[in-house]
């Protein structure tokens, strides 16, 4: 398998547009994560899907965030607008799912954004 | 709800000198607890864990972590460090009683002196 894989790598856009996050999870994985990294923060779990459902977005900051998990195979993670607080790196991991034991997660290499 | 303290955010040791990273954690249930590491400009790899049995734990790169109940601690350690493992290493937690949210601390940033 190729891991997880997270486009675009890098994304610079400018305030008020539109930003789409890919990632592309660990086939038979059940459970998929998306975090956010800052310097300030550190690593803050945005939110979860188990079995393609959104199970916790508590960490969603805002309505200008949302995700998506159409399928097993696929999620997206949009920012509509974007401001510049949103420079970050954005990870996605995916991760068996606890039902096989504890939650171990595979990460992708990250998509960093920044927002003029 | 769980929650991951590592104290130190950077912390500089000279090479082959012995190191301890710190991580608290608090939670009302049992938990599982994780150090991940992560190299510059990649994602996090899993370090090593801690579910059940025995309460020291090792990794296949000479690194070390005891689970400590009584003090909610998770320490990172290993006798002599290389150049190599400068990284950014992540403890993390999540709820024992099969909750898929992992929890992760802010880092620590381990620096390595020649």
């Amino acid at each position: 398998d190729a891991g997880v894989i997270q486009s675009p790598r890098h994304e610079v856009t400018e305030m008020g547009q539109e930003v789409t996050l890919r990632c592309k999870p660990i086939s038979g994985h059940n459970s998929l994560f998306w975090y956010r990294q800052t310097m300030m923060r550190g690593l803050e779990l945005l939110i979860y899907f188990n079995n393609n459902v959104p199970i916790d977005d508590s960490g969603m900051p805002e309505d200008r965030f949302s995700a998506k998990m159409p399928n097993a195979s696929f999620s997206t993670l949009k920012i509509q607008p974007s401001e510049p607080r949103d420079s970050a790196v954005y990870f996605c991991a995916s991760s068996p799912g606890s039902s096989s034991g504890a939650n171990v997660l595979t990460f992708g290499a990250g998509s960093r954004l920044t927002v003029l | 709800a769980q929650s991951v303290t590592q104290l130190d955010s950077q912390v500089p040791v000279f090479e082959e000198a012995p190191v301890e990273l710190r991580c608290n954690y608090s939670s009302s249930v049992s938990v599982y607890l994780f150090w991940y590491v992560q190299y510059p400009n990649q994602g996090l790899q899993l370090l090593l864990k801690y579910l059940s049995g025995s309460t020291l734990v090792e990794s296949i790169n000479g690194f070390e972590a005891e689970f400590n109940k009584s003090q909610t601690s998770f320490h990172l350690r290993k006798p002599s460090v290389h150049i190599s493992d400068t990284a950014e290493y992540f403890c993390a937690v999540s709820a024992g009683n099969r909750d898929d949210k992992i929890i992760f601390g802010k880092g620590t940033r381990l620096h390595i002196l020649p």
